[in-house]
């Protein structure tokens, strides 16, 4: 098993530019977490999906984040427009419950740098 | 509103000596409690982790200690090697019945074993 995997690993990008954030989780995990890391607060939960469907979202910072999962194998995290102040690492965990009772494997996390 | 807070963003210890990390949380329908553990440049792994009907468990060099009265959680390494110098981080979920809860991490502690 190949684990979580996301692209880019890296990405620098423009303030204002649109910045997409790739994830495939581990085949036969129902659910997909998209988190923020940052010093202050530590890791955030942005939005989960199960089975493909956004279950919760309520810790999308703003209208500029959006995330999709068009499928069991793919999601995206978009960023339109890009600020500064979004750079942080971002990882995508799956699982195959949304409780911790099994954890939850995260990807290697791509580190956003807006400048 | 941090439900899981950690409030000692580094810890500096020598090797072979034990290492106590903290985590504090505020909601009591929390049921699951897990560390993870994050080393530069990769995604946070599971380490250990605990029910709320246990107080103590146990994997190896690895012990985490729960204290619901007082909504609190240690780590306990015993004994610290320079390889378990990381970022650790607290985390929880309100399972329930349902394995429905979502984990919620605290905001990580950097562990450094001198050797």
């Amino acid at each position: 098993d190949a684990g979580v995997i996301q692209s880019p690993r890296h990405e620098v990008t423009e303030m204002g530019q649109e910045v997409t954030l790739r994830c495939k989780p581990i085949s036969g995990h129902d659910y997909l977490f998209w988190y923020r890391q940052t010093m202050m607060r530590g890791l955030e939960l942005l939005i989960y999906f199960n089975n493909n469907v956004p279950i919760d979202d309520s810790g999308m910072p703003e209208d500029r984040f959006s995330a999709k999962m068009p499928n069991a194998s793919f999601s995206t995290l978009k960023i339109q427009p890009s600020e500064p102040r979004d750079s942080a690492v971002y990882f995508c965990a799956s699982s195959r419950t949304s409780g911790g009772t099994y954890g939850y494997t995260f990807g290697s996390g791509t580190r956003l740098t807006v400048v | 509103d941090q439900q899981v807070k950690q409030n000692s963003p580094s810890l500096s210890v020598q090797e072979g000596r034990i290492s106590i990390l903290n985590c504090d949380y505020t909601n009591s329908m929390f049921d699951y409690f897990l560390w993870y553990k994050k080393y530069p440049a990769e995604g946070p792994t599971f380490l250990i982790s605990i029910s709320s009907i246990k107080d103590k468990n146990e994997d190896g060099r690895f012990t985490v200690f729960l204290n619901k009265s007082a909504k609190h959680l240690s780590l306990h390494i015993v004994p610290s090697q320079p390889g378990d110098s990381a970022v650790y981080f607290c985390a929880a979920s309100a399972d329930g019945s349902s394995n429905t809860g979502k984990l919620i991490f605290g905001q990580g502690t950097t562990l450094q074993v001198k050797p």
